[in-house]
């Protein structure tokens, strides 16, 4: 049983504009969430994190929104670039557990 | 953020021989990592935890003696696949936690001729 989905294998945006890239998972004691960026053939990249007690965190272009009743975060990157084009994954934890991480989104930053 | 190294980043060996991957926590202490496999245009599969000074907790399906792994250091796991064969060339990631963050390796390619 997955505990953190990402239903969308893939995702196409122009660049310029917004990336919305979603994360849902099913453990309710999940507190902390963390996004990575992979490119291939290199090991994943810590982008951006938030906390259960926080529903949005930003980073630069980056900004991460959290929905605890949902079970769902999303992750937002404006203005999207080419450089973007990656794989996402989203990753939770519960009470500094292991993470769990989902299965990934490609996102594919058209010029 | 901080910086986990791997070695090598890629290597190439011969079916029968045995092969080890090096990762470390370069500015901070990990009691626990974490080696993961990746095959192509898939997702990260968790092979098993590395635990400092203990035995390593494998993931269903992962063979351990197979696939050696030691944490003799707070800085330092190592993975080693004995008696390589072809389908085990993939593409090995470790990570490293330090406090809320995991932070992962670069990676190494193994080819298994």
């Amino acid at each position: 049983d997955q505990q953190v989905k990402q239903n969308s294998p893939s995702l196409s945006v122009q660049e310029g504009r917004i990336s919305i890239l979603n994360c849902d998972y099913t453990n309710s004691m999940f507190d902390y969430f963390l996004w990575y960026k992979k490119y291939p053939a290199e090991g994943p990249t810590f982008l951006i994190s938030i906390s259960s007690i926080k529903d949005k965190n930003e980073d630069g272009r980056f900004t991460v929104f959290l929905n605890k009743s949902a079970k769902h975060l999303s992750l937002h990157i404006v203005p999207s670039q080419p450089g973007d084009s990656a794989v996402y994954f989203c990753a939770a934890s519960a009470g500094g557990q292991n993470f769990v991480f989902g299965p990934g989104t490609r996102l594919s930053v058209l010029p | 953020g901080a910086v986990v190294s791997q070695h090598p980043s890629w290597v190439i060996c011969k079916s029968g021989t045995s092969v080890k991957i090096e990762c470390r926590s370069l500015d901070f202490q990990a009691t626990t990592m974490f080696w993961y496999r990746q095959f192509p245009k898939q997702s990260l599969m968790l092979m098993a935890t590395s635990n400092e000074g203990s035995k390593a907790t494998y993931e269903q399906g992962v063979e351990k003696d197979k696939f050696l792994i030691n944490h003799a250091s707070l800085t330092l796991s190592t993975l080693t696949v004995t008696s390589a064969h072809p389908e085990d060339s993939s593409f090995y990631i470790c990570s490293a936690r330090d406090f809320d963050t995991q932070y992962f390796g670069p990676g190494t390619r193994l080819t298994v001729l």
